[in-house]
């Protein structure tokens, strides 16, 4: 039967607490992460970014943690909002044209 | 600056009935191409990527081909629709440590 991509994993959290998201990735020569968001019937707009020389990185109310030990990038929201409902997605380059982006994460924040 | 246009922002097809779908960038060159496709509560599924003009490679069995004429067109179609190609088309571009999405395409096959 015809693949129709993974279902996306989803996260709920209260207006106003914090939300954290997750992302794995496995080319240990990847040195450059993007996060997007995409809102409702939409495309993903880039949010933040960070380079492989940098663990963290702080923009408006989000910020994006990179553990190359472990592989792992999140990109936390500060003060949750109704308006930070949407998929959240993460993508990773290793220095060519190539990006490789994730499956996504669905975030709903409860009023 | 960088853009990226596809279009058109929603379709409603017949079964059977072909596909045209475009995408192009404005600001780059030899970017990578990508399509990709949501289904209602899915991720994001890689369909087709494109790394230069005629070169495409495809990542999953479907009913959809994808062709690439010019440097920055990126063009994805079917001969004929069945109705499990209704969903959320997505065409994106990467080059030189950018990359970003086009607005999608919502189609619906009836």
């Amino acid at each position: 039967g015809e693949s129709v991509g993974l279902h996306l994993p989803t996260l709920s959290v209260q207006e106003g607490d914090n939300s954290i998201i997750n992302c794995a990735y496995s080319n240990s020569a990847s040195d450059y992460f993007i996060w997007y968001k995409q809102e409702s019937g939409k495309g993903p707009q880039f949010i933040i970014d960070i380079r492989s020389n940098m663990d963290k990185r702080q923009g408006q109310r989000v910020t994006v943690l990179l553990n190359k030990t472990v592989k792992h990038l999140s990109l936390q929201i500060a003060a949750t909002q109704p308006g930070d409902s949407a998929v959240y997605f993460c993508a990773e380059n290793s220095g060519g044209n190539q990006f490789y982006f994730g499956t996504g994460t669905s975030l709903t924040v409860i009023p | 600056s960088q853009t990226i246009h596809q279009w058109p922002a929603t379709l409603v097809q017949p079964v059977g009935s072909p596909l045209s779908l475009e995408c192009t960038v404005e600001g780059t060159s030899n970017p990578n191409l990508y399509w990709y496709r949501q289904a209602a509560g899915r991720g994001l599924q890689l369909l087709f990527y494109s790394v230069g003009i005629g070169q495409i490679s495809s990542e999953v069995p479907q009913n959809l081909s994808a062709s690439r004429p010019q440097d920055r067109q990126f063009i994805l179609s079917s001969k004929k629709l069945l109705l499990s190609d209704s969903g959320f088309y997505l065409c994106a571009w990467s080059a030189r440590g950018e990359a970003f999405f086009g607005q999608g395409t919502r189609l619906t096959v009836v």
